[in-house]
């Protein structure tokens, strides 16, 4: 059973938009940053959002991050088959001092 | 360019042992926090520890805790995981992980923008 809390599955059409919620506590998300990454078979993560919100260089603003409280989201705007794919949250958890992941949601294009 | 390369991976029988090795290349090695991360077979990530960029700060999954030791050689800018008392559910590929140093906290173990190709991890008799 994963510290963080994600759907496991979530889907919509090409050209949309899906949303995926990490839910946590406040020993984690409520007091340290989030960040999110995406798995695709045979391939190393590749970090998506750092800091809640912050993306990384190359990463395009298709992806976008967002924290409130105990929880947080994920947003995919311009669904491309190409997302399909793994994703995962992880941040900090100071009350455990380990590092914690959810999951993971696979997204399905369609 | 930011380069990790891990090494070490193999076939364990349980109780066994393995010492598995990260090297970085393109970045000022001492002054990054480092991490392992593993994903078993049709699993999710799990975060397995981490090391403070002086090395004076290590953290531990309790799944590991006792039987793994992270550690790092920053003359040789190397990361190590030495992994005793293997069991079958440490079967896993296993990555080492960084992020840019311009962080605080538990931050800088998590965010991590940089990873290596992973070294599979597989204990069996």
């Amino acid at each position: 059973q994963s510290v963080l809390t994600q759907p496991p599955s979530v889907s919509a059409a090409p050209g949309q938009k899906v949303t995926i919620s990490c839910f946590g506590s406040s020993s984690n998300i409520g007091s340290n940053y989030v960040s999110w990454y995406q798995r695709l078979p045979g391939t190393a993560p590749k970090l998506l959002i750092f800091d809640n919100i912050k993306r990384p260089s190359g990463i395009p603003d298709r992806f976008s991050g967002s924290q409130s409280g105990t929880s947080a989201t994920l947003g995919i705007t311009g669904l491309q088959t190409g997302d399909e794919a793994d994703y995962f949250c992880g941040t900090w958890d100071s009350g455990l001092n380990t590092g914690v992941f959810g999951g993971g949601t696979k997204v399905t294009v369609l | 360019e930011v380069q990790l390369l891990e090494s070490g991976g193999g076939v364990v029988q349980p109780g066994g042992s393995l010492k598995l090795s990260c090297a970085g290349s393109g970045f000022t090695f001492g002054n990054y926090a480092m991490n392992w991360v593993r994903q078993a077979p049709g699993k999710g990530l799990e975060w397995v520890s981490s090391i403070s960029y002086t090395g004076t700060g290590t953290y531990y999954a309790d799944s590991v805790k006792g039987r793994f030791t992270i550690s790092r050689d920053n003359s040789r800018d190397t990361l190590h995981l030495q992994m005793d008392f293997l069991r079958a559910e440490d079967t896993a590929l296993y990555y080492c992980a960084t992020r840019n140093p311009d962080c605080s906290g538990g931050s800088c173990y998590t965010g991590s923008e940089f990873w290596g190709q992973g070294t599979l991890v597989t204990v069996s008799s």
